[in-house]
């Protein structure tokens, strides 16, 4: 099957510092990928759309400038959280389309942020 | 009210018996829905999709009521590895609008 990967798979962080994380589509291209965020017992929360070569489409209450998006390439979407606190702590997940797919999404490993 | 409301479990089944998990939807023009797993700490992998016409999968069947809005999930004869998180998802109400909305997930420890 299709394979996403994510980079750092865990970072921990001081609070005031950004944090990139990478989410790559290994075996296909793909124009939509998505950012969730989960905290601990709690559901995955849409954050954001990431459009290849446009801007990336925020869900309400989701801050634009502080989860800064960049889907640069076919197989490449960054989230950096900027200005990271603790309550930014949690878990990031992206998932990503292949090309011309409205069904299928294949989620990334995951990124644990912790801030300090 | 939430999109899509799970209950939470925990459920603790016995090897082997059969269990059952529901969900409901609020949004009556969505158009996909799916089962997830998740394990602790991992990301969520697809089960299944859930067809109008019911379908089934080796152990697991998956049921959907477009009329009352509600998506039903059967393990028969469970087994140790089943113990996951399970999370009913639900795409968008226009087609080509890939947004998956995620219940909270219902949580199975299957034990020996």
């Amino acid at each position: 099957g299709a394979v996403v990967s994510q980079h750092p798979s865990w970072v921990i962080c001081k609070s005031g510092t950004s944090v990139k994380i990478e989410c790559r589509s290994l075996d296909f291209q793909a124009t939509t990928m998505f950012w969730y965020r989960q905290f601990p017992k709690q559901s995955l929360m849409l954050m954001a759309t990431s459009n290849e070569g446009s801007k990336a489409t925020y869900e309400q209450g989701v801050e634009k400038d502080k989860f800064l998006i960049n889907h640069a390439s076919l197989t490449l979407s960054t989230l950096t959280v900027t200005s990271a606190h603790p309550e930014d702590s949690s878990f990031y997940i992206c998932s990503a389309n292949p090309w011309r797919s409205t069904d299928t999404q294949y989620f990334g490993p995951g990124t644990r942020l912790t801030v300090l | 009210r939430k999109e899509v409301e799970q209950d939470p479990g925990p459920f603790n089944v016995p090897e082997g018996a059969t269990v059952a998990f529901n969900c409901t939807y609020s949004n009556s023009a969505s158009q996909s829905f799916f089962w997830y797993r998740q394990d602790c700490r991992k990301e969520p992998k697809l089960l299944m999709s859930v067809y109008s016409s019911g379908n089934e999968d080796g152990r697991f069947t998956a049921q959907l009521n477009r009329a009352s809005q509600y998506i039903s999930l059967l393990i028969r004869d469970s087994k140790l590895s089943d113990s996951a998180t399970y999370l009913c998802v639900v795409n968008g109400e226009n087609f080509g609008n890939e947004k998956l909305t995620f219940g909270t997930g219902t949580r199975l420890t299957i034990i020996p």
